[in-house]
């Protein structure tokens, strides 16, 4: 089966700028996450998406950042304005319902921002 | 909240060495233990996970992990690592549903 797909792959921008991540999960995977990883730490939980609501978005800045998903399937992930220490890698998963805590998340090969 | 530390940040080690990485969890619940890794150039996998049951999980490429509930630990393990393992290594535990990581560990094989 076709993996979490994510584009871009790389993006450059200058602070200030806006900055939009697209994901398209595991087809049939009703819960989607956005991930962002800081260098030399563990991915950070930023939105979870269970179809097209978000039940957890606790960790998002909501002052500039933004996520959708309004068809349940993809997802895109706005940041603006972009600040410099939002340079991070954002990673996007997607899983199976199931038992909480239970089902196996599968990623993307993630969008490496960097701000200038 | 949960909360996952992972003491090792980088180990190396030489081909065929045996390999033991840490992982040590904090929640007050029931909680169910992952180990990812990520290959260089490649994105994050599922290396074994342990819901329930024997502690002893066995997981792909020879890696197996042993959940002691006393001790809050995840360890992972493998009695020979090959220059293929060079990786990083994420644990990660869940308690309702969010996925918390450890900082993770980069660990280098020498052939």
């Amino acid at each position: 089966e076709a993996g979490v797909v994510q584009s871009p792959r790389y993006k450059i921008i200058e602070k200030k700028q806006p900055v939009a991540f697209w994901c398209n999960p595991i087809s049939g995977h009703n819960t989607l996450y956005w991930y962002r990883q800081n260098l030399g730490q563990g991915p950070e939980l930023l939105i979870r998406y269970e179809n097209e609501e978000a039940v957890d978005d606790s960790q998002l800045p909501k002052d500039r950042f933004s996520a959708e998903r309004l068809k349940g399937v993809d997802s895109t992930l706005k940041i603006q304005p972009a600040e410099l220490g939002d340079s991070a890698v954002y990673l996007c998963a997607s899983g199976r319902p199931g038992l909480a805590g239970r089902n196996e998340q599968f990623f993307g090969p993630g969008t490496r921002l960097t701000v200038l | 909240a949960q909360s996952v530390s992972q003491h090792n940040h980088h180990v190396i080690l030489s081909e065929a060495a045996s390999l033991e990485l840490g992982c040590n969890y904090s929640y007050g619940g029931t909680v169910n233990l992952f180990w990812y890794v990520q290959y260089p150039g490649q994105h994050l996998q599922l290396l074994l996970k342990y819901f329930s049951g024997d502690p002893l999980v066995k997981g792909i490429k020879g890696f197996e992990a042993e959940f002691i509930k006393s001790k809050f630990s995840f360890n992972l393990r493998k009695p020979s690592v090959q220059w293929s393992d060079t990786a990083e290594y994420f644990c990660a535990v869940t308690g309702f549903q969010k996925l918390v990581f450890g900082t993770g560990t980069r660990l280098l094989v020498s052939p």
